[in-house]
Parts: C-alpha cells; structure tokens; sequence
C-alpha cells in the first residue's frame, strides 16, 4: 500500500513563513503533486517535483529529496486567504495520485 | 489552463435512488479520467479510473456494480451511484488528464446527499 504522512493541522501568523513537511513511502514514484484546497471546492494545482531539489513560485516553493522519500512546501508571507488544506500527493504509477490526508493551515492576524 | 466541469454542482437524492454524474473536459481531450470521493475532514480517495473506449479500472474495496463509469468520449466520463444510501452522501471530483500531460486537472467537485 501507499503511506503518505503530513501534520494534520499549523498555525501560523499573517506574513509569516509556514512549512509543511511530508514523508512517503510508496510502490512506485512519478512525481510529487502540493494542491490547495479550500472547504467544499476542488483541489487547486501548486506545484509538481520530480526531481529533487527546490522549485519556486512566487510566494510558494516546494521541494523534494526522492532518496529519503520527503517534500515539503513552503508558504511565505502569509495571507489569510491562505488559510485552507494542503495535499501532498505522489504519483505512483499509471498516473494514479495517491493522496496524504492533508494538512489545515489557520492563518490568524 | 485546462478546464474540466462537472454537473451537477450539488444533488439530493433519496435512498433507493440512482444518480448521475457528469465530468466534461472543456478545452482538451482527456485520454484518462479519475474519480474521487472525498469525506469531511478527509482527503481524497481514489475510486477508478476509466479510459475513452475501455471498461474503468477500481480501486480495491469500491463496488464496480454500484458505481457505474463510462467514459464514452475524450471529453465525457459519467459516474453513476446506484441505489444510494445515505453512506454514499460525499464529494465526488473527476480529474481528467491530456494525452501527453503529468498533471490531472480537477473538475469542481459534486456534493452528494442522500436521504
């Protein structure tokens, strides 16, 4: 089976840096997807790794270390309308994403 | 972007009854096509994935004969919740992906409820 482990839930401060951390282990690996989603809607598109290092996108970065299976994404200068749920999720094989259970950023002023 | 809906946005329905749901890829051909169900505070579980022209794939533990796939287009893949019970009430997303993309793109989701 997949194992894909995030926190379950951060909180952080208006403008602050937030990082969460996320560790598979999975049969098969072909990139690693980070989606927003806020309540009730559809997962929105981040950012994608599969090779290792940093990849940057304004505000946020993702990164990625396949020898020790972890990614994490980082979100700088937060905005209150980051306040949602962030999917990790690994693509294991026939384009199959398999999701981690998310993890709740609360953004407070 | 690519951009998939799906239809309808919301639906009840009563125990016993069918319903169906519809995943269109607006802009693009989408050669394979995903169904997800989401259940509060939870994430994503994948249910199937179906390819234009050829019976879905199920994932373990999701009935085949009560979730009916058909993906009978490049832009059109149907989920159909047979004789519902209220355990069925979720969210249903469709993700669909291009011929020669990684990336799925997800429709809006459906919430279910039944009755």
């Amino acid at each position: 089976g997949q194992n894909i482990d995030q926190p379950t839930e951060m909180t952080a401060t208006e403008g602050a840096i937030v990082q969460i951390n996320c560790t598979y282990q999975t049969s098969g690996f072909n990139g690693l997807f980070w989606y927003q989603q806020h309540a009730g809607e559809a997962p929105t598109f981040l950012s994608y790794n599969v090779l290792d290092g940093l990849e940057e996108k304004g505000r946020f970065s993702s990164f990625l270390s396949r020898s020790k299976g972890y990614s994490y994404l980082l979100l700088k200068e937060l905005q209150m309308k980051d306040s949602a749920s962030y999917l990790c999720a690994v693509v294991t094989g026939d384009y199959k994403l398999s999701f981690g259970a998310g993890t709740t950023v609360t953004v407070r002023a | 972007g690519a951009v998939v809906s799906q239809h309808p946005s919301r639906v009840i329905c009563k125990s016993g009854t069918s319903v169906k749901i519809e995943c269109r890829s607006l802009d693009f051909q989408a050669t394979t096509m995903f169904w997800y169900r989401q259940f509060p505070k939870q994430s994503l579980m994948l249910m199937a994935t179906s390819n234009e022209g050829s019976k879905a794939t199920y994932e373990q533990g999701v009935e085949k004969d009560k979730f009916l796939i058909n993906h009978a287009s490049l832009t059109l893949s149907t989920l159909t919740v047979t004789s519902a019970h209220p355990e069925d009430s979720s969210f249903y997303i469709c993700s669909a992906r291009g011929h020669h993309d990684h990336e799925q793109y997800f429709g809006p989701g459906t919430r279910l409820t039944v009755t």
